[in-house]
């Protein structure tokens, strides 16, 4: 039981570049999300889903896609990466809404140049 | 516009004290808080809740209160041990708009 994965763990992009950020759980949870980790931000909603096939946006989805074909994985898009997008982005997944716990992954550190 | 407000950056307690860490809203619509812990280079975990029906929830050394009037939660840990530095977000939630939004985050230091 590996729990929530995210791959890569680091990822050195130059703006204007397209990259997808790997998440995949284990545990047959409905809910997954993404988050961003910003000093003095804190963490802040990108986009999240309640099932398979279904996702809405967060606090601050602009820039970035997401899909849910299967219910083990929830990758995020950067269609055209920006040094604003430079961050520590986390996934997550709970069985249910979002009072239910979460459970996160170990991160992926992004630095647009 | 920040809605969930953790006003105090850090905090230093020394080992067997008691530290609260204090957070802040503005919206009066949540109505769900959780408080989250992360260690450097790992990924957040849940610590405790409270629905806002409540005022207490209490977890081992672990005790969150809630202040609906004054829209405030505190978390108090007692005792505190060296292994509870981290850093500590506060997190609510709306129903009705399905949203989790976080604070910005306190690193607690506790000192031997």
């Amino acid at each position: 039981n590996a729990g929530v994965t995210q791959t890569p763990k680091f990822q050195v992009l130059k703006t204007g570049q397209s990259m997808t950020l790997q998440c995949a759980q284990d545990m047959n949870h409905e809910y997954m999300s993404w988050y961003r980790q910003d000093p003095g931000m804190g963490l802040r909603l990108i986009h999240y889903s309640v099932g398979a096939g279904i996702t809405d946006q967060g606090e601050v989805p602009n820039g970035y896609n997401v899909s849910r074909s299967t219910t083990e994985d929830f990758p995020l898009r950067l269609l055209s990466a920006a040094p604003s997008q430079t961050s520590v982005y986390f996934c997550a997944s709970s069985y249910g809404a979002f009072q239910e716990t979460q459970y996160f992954g170990p991160g992926t550190r992004l630095l647009v140049l | 516009d920040q809605q969930v407000k953790q006003n105090s950056p850090s905090l230093s307690v020394q080992e067997g004290r008691i530290s609260i860490l204090n957070c802040d809203y503005t919206n009066s619509m949540f109505d769900y808080f959780l408080w989250y812990k992360k260690y450097p280079a790992e990924g957040p975990t849940f610590l405790i809740s409270i629905s806002s029906i409540k005022d207490k929830n209490e977890d081992g050394r672990f005790t969150v209160f809630l202040n609906k009037s004054a829209k405030h939660l505190s978390l108090h840990i007692v005792p505190s041990q060296p292994g509870d530095s981290a850093v500590y977000f506060c997190a609510a939630i709306y129903n009705q708009g399905g949203k989790l939004i976080f604070g910005q985050g306190t690193e607690l230091s506790v000192k031997p």
